[in-house]
């Protein structure tokens, strides 16, 4: 099945510096990533979706220059988080969909940021 | 405004017994639903999914049933394991400009007790 690999797990930094989030699709090819935020008890929030070769269609409230997302190949799509904040500390999900792959799309495990 | 909504953050249930998780909705155009199930610190799981088209879907333990009218759909898992302790998304999407985003609910966290 469609596996989606995010990297690192779990990420402290220190406030001010910029954390880079991977997510790559391991046997499929990912024409649309998306990235979703959660925050304690609450639901999977969307931050921007992103097409590869293309820029990113963010979320209303989600700053773009703060949240850099690059997807420059089928495979991998990046998430950075810069000049990260105490309250940015939470954890980022990324998912994939493949050409042709109308839902159900693939997870990746997450990222678990802490930014102290 | 919460397109998605799952009223009960929490349910439990005895082992063996049905579990049942309710998913409203309020946009009418949504024409996709989908359950995934989440445990901590890892990516939701795809679970199960249904078309507008449809009113019942079932995959072996998981049957989803949608009712359209109501805006409604529920999550039904017989007979109910430990192992099904996580908390359980409803999603729904729309078709329109090829993104198929996902609008999910806030969860609801289903502990199976033995």
């Amino acid at each position: 099945g469609a596996v989606v690999s995010q990297h690192p797990s779990r990420v402290i930094c220190k406030s001010g510096t910029s954390v880079k989030i991977e997510c790559r699709s391991l046997d499929f090819q990912a024409t649309t990533m998306f990235w979703y935020r959660q925050f304690p008890k609450q639901s999977l929030m969307l931050m921007a979706t992103s097409n590869e070769g293309s820029k990113a269609t963010y979320e209303q409230g989600v700053e773009k220059d703060k949240f850099l997302i690059n997807h420059a190949s089928l495979t991998l799509s990046t998430l950075t988080v810069t000049s990260a904040h105490p309250e940015d500390s939470s954890f980022y999900i990324c998912s994939a969909r493949g050409a042709g792959q109308v839902a159900g799309y693939t997870f990746g495990s997450g990222t678990r940021l802490t930014v102290v | 405004d919460q397109q998605v909504k799952q009223n009960s953050p929490s349910l439990s249930v005895q082992e063996g017994r049905i579990s049942i998780l309710n998913c409203d909705y309020t946009n009418s155009m949504f024409d996709y639903f989908l359950w995934y199930k989440k445990y901590p610190a890892e990516g939701p799981t795809f679970l199960i999914s249904i078309s507008s088209i449809k009113d019942k879907n079932e995959d072996g333990r998981f049957t989803v049933f949608l009712n359209k009218s109501a805006k409604h759909l529920s999550l039904h898992i017989v007979p109910s394991q430990p192992g099904d302790s996580a908390v359980y998304f409803c999603a729904a999407s729309a078709p329109g400009a090829g993104s198929y985003q996902l609008t999910f609910g806030k969860g609801t966290k289903l502990s199976v007790i033995p």
